[in-house]
């Protein structure tokens, strides 16, 4: 099975709420990435987060990481029509980059 | 700068037969990655590599084959094709110099095996 499990796998919102994803894993890892995917595109990198660390902010995005639980979220505010893509978390186990099943995220006008 | 490339685009295939995808990258990274996507599936490691003249296996090895003679070269071969390997293939590379471990995608080959 895959290291990485988002949740939901699917989400709907309306344009300006804010969009929460979620992803679990199952090893320790040296860190958490998340990508978004627009359709039938290939992934473009959003954000990082170390291991070490917390929490991260960059733009309108917020990531969590929470080793303990093996749980990080990713936070969308204020969504835009631009944000409709699907997206993943990919943990980093030394050389490897793991990918979950993702998340597709679909903002309503 | 051309950045990750990928050929062919499309590709369809009969069951039993062989073929070879290429994945190009400008940007001298040392790393470089293969990985399938299927729907509802994510994207899942075959192989990678973490530099020229090495290669190790990923999630997904089985029915594929890759070699890494060149550092901007990452091919990915299907010795005997089948309809399980139906999916989108995507390379990516990454930079080890630097500190945010970020992956380049190329735009993907879509393959068809019938």
């Amino acid at each position: 099975s895959q290291q990485g499990e988002e949740d939901p796998q699917a989400l709907s919102i309306q344009e300006g709420e804010n969009a929460t994803m979620n992803c679990s894993y199952k090893t320790s890892i040296n860190n958490l990435q998340w990508y978004r995917q627009n359709s039938g595109r290939g992934l473009v990198h959003l954000i990082l987060i170390r291991s070490n660390e917390r929490e991260k902010h960059s733009g309108r995005l917020r990531v969590t990481l929470d080793t303990s639980k093996k749980s990080s979220s990713l936070l969308i505010t204020a969504s835009r029509a631009a944000d409709t893509a699907s997206y993943f978390c990919a943990t980093m186990i030394w050389d490897k980059i793991i990918f979950g099943k993702g998340t597709r995220l679909h903002i309503l006008p | 700068n051309a950045g990750v490339t990928q050929t062919p685009k499309f590709r369809v295939l009969k069951t039993g037969q062989s073929m070879t995808l290429l994945c190009a990258q400008d940007m001298n990274h040392e790393y470089m990655y293969w990985y399938r996507q299927d729907p509802g599936m994510g994207l899942r490691l075959i192989h990678y590599s973490v530099g020229e003249g090495t290669t190790a296996k990923g999630e997904v090895p089985d029915g594929y084959n890759v070699s890494r003679l060149k550092k901007q070269n990452f091919l990915l071969g299907l010795e005997s094709a089948a309809p399980s390997q139906t999916s989108v293939y995507f390379c990516a590379t990454k930079d080890v110099t630097g500190t945010t471990h970020e992956q380049y995608f190329g735009p993907g080959t879509r393959l068809t095996v019938t």
